[in-house]
């Protein structure tokens, strides 16, 4: 059984369209995570949410909408895609505040 | 400001030798440090954490060291395999649903 899946695994699309990427996990894990991997595989936290309550939200635009349905599920929107969005995007959960990461494969994004 | 940083982004070693990750961290405040392994194509997998009230802890074939006067933590793989060439992030985490990555290090094994 997967821990943390998120779909899709990859994602090609053009500029100004919207998109959406799920995420759940199945560990009754009570925090979710969006992560950013850029190119040079610098990983960035996005947003955290605890018991479907957003927690942290690292100056992120607004273009970026992530929705919490509850616990096990974590998904993130995005309006108007720009190039500049293109990376890889996980999603994460964890135990608390101070646990650590069980991180999903990943979802390749790619603007064009 | 806050920051997880690496010495060295690329290592290469031979096969069977023992490799060691640098990190330095610059958050006094951080209390709990997690290595994780990222293998190409894949999220980031743990490895081992230590917590801020320990010096040195071991789990298979891996060590973590801290040492919080200089605000450094290493990794120690001993007998390194081929199956260890990933890149590697340090993080550092001081509550408040937050943890914070290191610029990551590329191992390379060779065979």
């Amino acid at each position: 059984d997967t821990a943390v899946s998120q779909t899709p695994k990859y994602l090609v699309t053009q500029m100004g369209n919207d998109k959406s990427i799920k995420c759940e996990q199945n560990l009754g894990h009570d925090t979710m995570y969006w992560y950013k991997q850029d190119s040079k595989k610098f990983l960035k936290i996005m947003f955290s949410y605890n018991n479907k309550e957003l927690i942290i939200n690292e100056t992120v635009p607004n273009r970026f909408s992530p929705k919490s349905p509850d616990k096990a599920h974590l998904n993130l929107h995005i309006n108007s895609l720009e190039l500049g969005d293109s990376a890889v995007y996980f999603c994460a959960s964890s135990q608390g505040q101070r646990g650590r990461d069980f991180f999903g494969q990943g979802t390749r994004l790619t603007v064009v | 400001g806050e920051s997880v940083g690496l010495h060295l982004p690329t290592l290469s070693v031979q096969e069977g030798d023992n490799s060691i990750i640098n990190c330095a961290y610059s958050n006094s405040a951080s209390d709990y440090f997690i290595w994780y392994k990222q293998e190409s194509g894949k999220g980031p997998q743990f490895i081992i954490d230590i917590r801020s009230n320990m010096d040195k802890r071991q789990g298979q074939r891996v060590t973590v060291l801290l040492n919080k006067t200089v605000k450094h933590l290493s990794l120690q793989i001993a007998a390194t395999q081929p199956g260890d060439s990933a890149v590697y992030f340090c993080a550092e985490n001081t509550g408040g649903f937050k943890t914070i990555f290191g610029a990551g290090t590329r191992l390379f094994v060779k065979a």
